[in-house]
């Protein structure tokens, strides 16, 4: 049972450039989160999907920032425009039952902006 | 505001002794509390997990006490190997389709 599979493991874009992540679950998990660590910070929360849904997305920028979790397919965080200080490691998780289940977390992708 | 803290930023133990690492919470919908390690350049590691109708849960040579009555729960790892030696994040989620709330993460440093 492979794990979460995010890719790229990095990404580098220059400014204004779109930004494309893409997260594939753990088979049987159709629940997924992403996460951004800043550089010397903790995991901060940005959106939280189910197939088809986004059931939170509290912690997403308001402009720029996307995502999604199709029927078919990964789930895709998508950045516009992106800017330096959208440099970070975003980190994807999954679990098969959301809340009070554990989530497990892929290596994540490491994007640059230059 | 920070929902999960973590007040200790770094840790040293010396190898084969036991660590402890403390985390507090300030939300009291969370209901199920998990740690995380976490190794530079890869993705977090579930390590244990324990819910709130427990007040303790082991496995292995981690194990987990939760104290509801003080929002508190507590990580100790023994014996501390330098393996263990990785930024450990305390996380909660609470019912209804909650997301996972993670604290800052304490480093822990394993000396031979």
């Amino acid at each position: 049972n492979a794990g979460v599979m995010q890719n790229p493991r990095h990404l580098v874009r220059r400014r204004g450039q779109e930004a494309r992540l893409r997260c594939s679950p753990m088979k049987g998990h159709s629940h997924v989160y992403w996460y951004r660590q800043l550089p010397e910070e903790g995991l901060k929360f940005m959106v939280y999907l189910q197939k088809e849904n986004i059931i939170d997305e509290s912690g997403m920028p308001k402009e720029r920032f996307s995502a999604e979790f199709p029927k078919e397919g990964p789930s895709i965080l998508r950045i516009q425009q992106v800017v330096r200080g959208d440099s970070a490691a975003y980190f994807c998780a999954s679990s098969p039952l959301g809340g009070n289940t554990e989530a497990f977390f892929g290596q994540g992708t490491r994007l640059t902006v230059v | 505001d920070q929902q999960v803290k973590q007040n200790s930023p770094s840790l040293s133990v010396q190898e084969g002794r036991i660590s402890i690492l403390n985390c507090d919470y300030t939300n009291s919908m969370f209901d199920y509390f998990l740690w995380y390690k976490k190794y530079p350049a890869e993705g977090p590691t579930f390590l244990i997990s324990i819910s709130s109708i427990k007040d303790k849960n082991e496995d292995g040579r981690f194990t987990v006490f939760l104290n509801k009555s003080a929002k508190h729960l507590s990580l100790h790892i023994v014996p501390s190997q330098p393996g263990d030696s990785a930024v450990y994040f305390c996380a909660a989620s609470g019912r209804g389709g909650q997301n996972f709330v993670f604290g800052p993460g304490t480093r822990l440093s394993v000396l031979p």
